[in-house]
This record gives C-alpha cells, sequence and structure tokens, in this order.
C-alpha cells in the first residue's frame, strides 16, 4: 500500500516562528502536492512539485515555501508563522506517466496547524 | 462576535435514496477527471475517475457522468448509506513541468439521513 506519513498530526507554533511540515511517501511518487483545508474553502493548492528540486506555487502560496532534496520527501515551510496560517494541512503525491494524465493522488492524514 | 464565513455546499439524503453531486469546471481542454471522497478527520481518497472519451463510467454504486458541450461533472451514488457521508471533491489535473498540478474545488458535503 500506498502510504504518505506526514510528520505531525497535530502542532501548535507561536507567531513569528518558522514552522517545517514535513512529508514522506514511500512510493517513488513524481508529483507530490501541499494544500490546505479551510472551512468553506474546499482544499487549496500552495505549492507543488514534479521532481526533486522542482516545485511550481499553487494557488496560495503567500507565506510559504517548499523544500524537495530527495523524491521522497517534500517539506512545507511557514517561514514567520502568522495566525491566518492555522489551518489543516494535508500533503499529497501521485505518479506521472502512462496513459492515464494522472493516477489517483494518495494523501497524508494531515496536520492541524494552530499558530498562536 | 460571531464570524460569518462561506458555507460548504451541503447536499441531504434519505438512506436508500440515490445520490447525486455536481461539479463545473472551466478547462475545455482538461481530458480526465477524478473524484475523490474525504471522511471525517482523513485525508481525500479516490473513488473512480473518467476520461473525456468516455461520457459515463460505472464502479461499485457510483457512476460518473461527463458532459464536455457544457462542461460538467457529476457523481451519482446509488442507494446511499450513512458511509457515504463525507465531503466529495471533483479534480481536473493539468500536465505542468512534465508533472501533473491536481488542484479541487470546494467540494460537497454529502449528509446521508436516517
Amino acid at each position: 500500500d500506498v502510504k504518505v506519513t506526514q510528520s505531525s498530526r497535530y502542532l501548535v507554533k507561536r507567531t513569528g516562528e518558522k514552522v517545517f511540515l514535513e512529508c514522506v511517501q514511500d512510493m517513488d511518487h513524481e508529483n507530490m502536492f501541499w494544500y490546505r483545508q479551510d472551512p468553506g474553502l474546499g482544499l487549496r493548492l500552495i505549492y507543488f512539485s514534479y521532481d526533486v528540486k522542482m516545485k511550481e506555487k499553487g494557488d496560495i502560496p503567500e507565506g510559504y515555501s517548499v523544500s524537495r532534496e530527495k523524491k521522497e520527501r517534500f517539506s512545507l515551510i511557514l517561514e514567520s508563522a502568522s495566525t491566518n496560517q492555522t489551518s489543516m494541512y494535508l500533503c499529497a503525491s501521485s505518479v506521472t506517466g502512462g496513459e492515464k494524465l494522472n493516477t489517483e493522488a494518495f494523501f497524508g492524514q494531515g496536520t492541524r496547524l494552530t499558530v498562536v | 462576535g460571531e464570524s460569518v464565513g462561506l458555507h460548504l455546499p451541503t447536499l441531504s439524503v434519505q438512506e436508500g435514496d440515490n445520490s447525486i453531486i455536481n461539479c463545473a469546471y472551466s478547462n475545455s481542454a482538461s481530458d480526465y477527471f477524478i473524484w475523490y471522497k474525504q471522511e471525517s478527520g482523513k485525508g481525500p481518497q479516490f473513488i473512480i475517475d473518467i476520461r473525456s472519451n468516455m461520457d459515463k463510467r460505472q464502479g461499485q454504486r457510483v457512476t460518473v457522468l461527463l458532459n464536455k458541450t457544457v462542461k460538467h461533472l457529476s457523481l451519482q451514488i446509488a442507494a446511499t448509506q450513512p458511509g457515504d457521508s463525507a465531503v466529495y471533491f471533483c479534480a481536473d489535473p493539468e500536465p505542468r513541468g512534465g508533472g501533473n498540478k491536481l488542484t479541487f474545488g470546494t467540494g460537497t458535503q454529502l449528509k446521508v439521513e436516517l
């Protein structure tokens, strides 16, 4: 079974702190994604990576950066956490290629981040 | 004070009835679509997909219909069960940079009433 693991299930950080959210997948997937999920707003894409060291901004990249030094790991960084970044963060991965444009994306369980 | 925000579209159905969840897309070049189900406290999970050369695809108790003319998808769940209560998302993978960018809509909350 594909496994996408997020390092923390719950996290509480102070305003201004630098926060790292880690995500690891074990299926050699090329694509990895970070989303945030807020009530009534669905899943919004923050950043997307299609290969090691390759990244692309999603719909709401402001206040975030990412790092993909190894294929299996995709990190989301909040340079200076703010209260409006309190949210559920979801990581996902998927494989590219084949006849299908995209096979299903597999999601981690999410990290609920609270910034106080 | 009380804050008022956007509300997730909600569909309430009686157990045993059929459910229809709708999704509109904007990119007429899109040729592959995926439906996901997200249960409370969990990440989204794949339900069914459809390519643009098909109008209909059936799975177990689920059917997806694609109308390319009006850029509309629907997910039909037959004989809805309490376990179907979840948020449902459609997604439209977009080839980007050698990979596939995956974005979602706001989703629809399905509530199954006993």
